[in-house]
């Protein structure tokens, strides 16, 4: 079963206007916590913003905010004033499983290609 | 954030030949490295974590014997892909663990990527 799910395989936004960006995941773990990652086409994954999941505000990291509803599993992204450069793929990710197994415990979403328009 | 570099970013070789791709912290010690494999359109998928000083931990369908990792020290993973042929083509990115962080919150860095294209 998909830990993570991404329902927009892509999105369209125009410039300077908000957009949101799904993810719902799934763990029976109590204590997860919830990342984004940008990739830009030149392939680098850039670090956005991370939620744990006893976190009781929302993560905000300058235009990026974490949308998170802990009860339906979902840890949205949300990018203010969109700029051009905004332009990439997004990746949701979760880290479960407190323990050795850290890689096999940090899972990605399909990602959501977003397209900044002008 | 923490920086881990990787060279090559982009390597072109003929079928049959090996391939050896390294992946550095550049400011911060990693006992845990971990490699993925991209292919265009897809999400990462995790192929093995690369522990200093020991053997590296494949993931249920990668060869071991094709795909050779070695993490002979804190700050430094190579990957060398033995006898590459076309199917090998790929995005390879590298990760670092942070370990100054605590469970859950101890994210990821990543390289920027190797593309490999095996002619």
């Amino acid at each position: 079963a998909q830990k993570i799910t991404q329902t927009q395989p892509g999105m369209f936004v125009q410039e300077k206007e908000a957009v949101t960006l799904d993810c719902t995941y799934d763990t029976s773990d109590q204590s997860y916590g919830l990342f984004w990652y940008k990739q830009p086409s030149s392939g680098e994954m850039i670090f956005l913003i991370y939620q744990g999941s006893y976190d009781e505000q929302n993560a905000t990291e300058g235009r990026y905010s974490l949308n998170f509803q802990k009860a339906r599993k979902s840890a949205n992204l949300v990018i203010s004033a969109s700029q051009l450069g905004d332009s990439a793929m997004y990746f949701c990710a979760m880290r479960e499983g407190e323990g050795d197994n850290y890689g096999q415990n940090f899972v990605f979403g399909p990602g959501t290609r977003l397209s900044v328009l002008p | 954030g923490a920086v881990v570099s990787q060279h090559p970013s982009r390597v072109i070789c003929k079928s049959g030949t090996s391939v050896k791709i390294e992946c550095r912290s550049l400011d911060f010690q990693a006992t845990t490295m971990f490699w993925y494999r991209q292919f265009p359109k897809q999400s990462l998928m995790l192929m093995a974590t690369s522990n200093e000083g020991s053997k590296a931990t494949y993931e249920q369908g990668v060869e071991k014997d094709k795909f050779l990792i070695n993490h002979a020290s804190l700050t430094l993973s190579t990957l060398t892909v033995t006898s590459a042929h076309p199917e090998d083509s790929s995005f390879y990115i590298c990760s670092a663990r942070d370990v100054g962080g605590t469970f859950p919150t101890d994210t990821q860095y990543f390289g920027p990527g190797t593309r490999l294209t095996v002619l």
